[in-house]
């Protein structure tokens, strides 16, 4: 079946980038996702990307997408300790269900 | 692992009843759970977390009194959609955390369709 991986923890220094990896299997993936999780809150969108694209920026966040791997990232510009929360990412094939990564937590250090 | 269940898995329903759709966790308590709506082509939205004991945390735009949600034990919430409308028609998940590092346990989802 598809599957998600995602390596568990990063530590960043505040106000460095953060890039954060995540690797799929469903090659027929239509979207790809990241989530942030704030301790204690559910699962918010942070951003996301159709399968034809290769890079999307909003603001602080950069996705890429390498489709030939099957590898996503994101990257964070100017860590903040506010930032610092769990990461999942996602994919979907438009009409089946979602399938999510273990989640990355980020620890961003003053 | 930690399973989490919702029943029922798809749902018909005409315009103006309620239904209500059942999360539960299966081997595993759970005090808080999350329930999340997915409309066509788009992502996953959370709607509301969901407290054992308490009232339930709406997200904005999230209309409480439409979406009414029960978390009466460590393991079921329920989510039940009143007087339900074809805009109404989505697929809807919960999740609950689980104990581990990063745990995140998603039910199988419930497809709703409002005639």
């Amino acid at each position: 079946g598809e599957d998600v991986e995602q390596s568990l923890f990063l530590s960043v220094r505040e106000g460095d980038s953060s890039v954060i990896n995540c690797t799929y299997t469903d090659s027929s993936s239509t979207y790809l996702y990241w989530y942030k999780q704030e301790p204690g809150a559910g699962l918010q969108l942070l951003t996301y990307i159709f399968s034809n694209m290769d890079m999307k920026q909003d603001q602080r966040l950069t996705v890429l997408l390498n489709k030939k791997d099957k590898h996503l990232s994101l990257r964070i510009a100017d860590t903040q300790t506010g930032d610092s929360a769990i990461y999942f990412c996602a994919e979907n094939n438009y009409g089946q269900n979602f399938v999510f990564g273990p989640g990355t937590r980020l620890s961003v250090l003053p | 692992g930690a399973v989490v269940s919702q029943h029922p898995s798809r749902v018909i329903c005409k315009s103006g009843t309620s239904v209500k759709i059942e999360c539960r966790s299966l081997d595993f308590q759970a005090t808080t759970m999350f329930w999340y709506r997915q409309f066509p082509k788009q992502s996953l939205m959370l709607m509301a977390t969901s407290n054992e004991g308490s009232k339930a945390t709406y997200e904005q735009g999230v209309e409480k009194d439409k979406f009414l949600i029960n978390h009466a034990s460590l393991t079921l919430s329920t989510l039940t959609v009143t007087s339900a409308h074809p805009e109404d028609s989505s697929f809807y998940i919960c999740s609950a955390p689980g104990q581990g590092v990063n745990e995140q346990f998603f039910g199988p989802g419930t497809r709703l369709t409002v005639l």
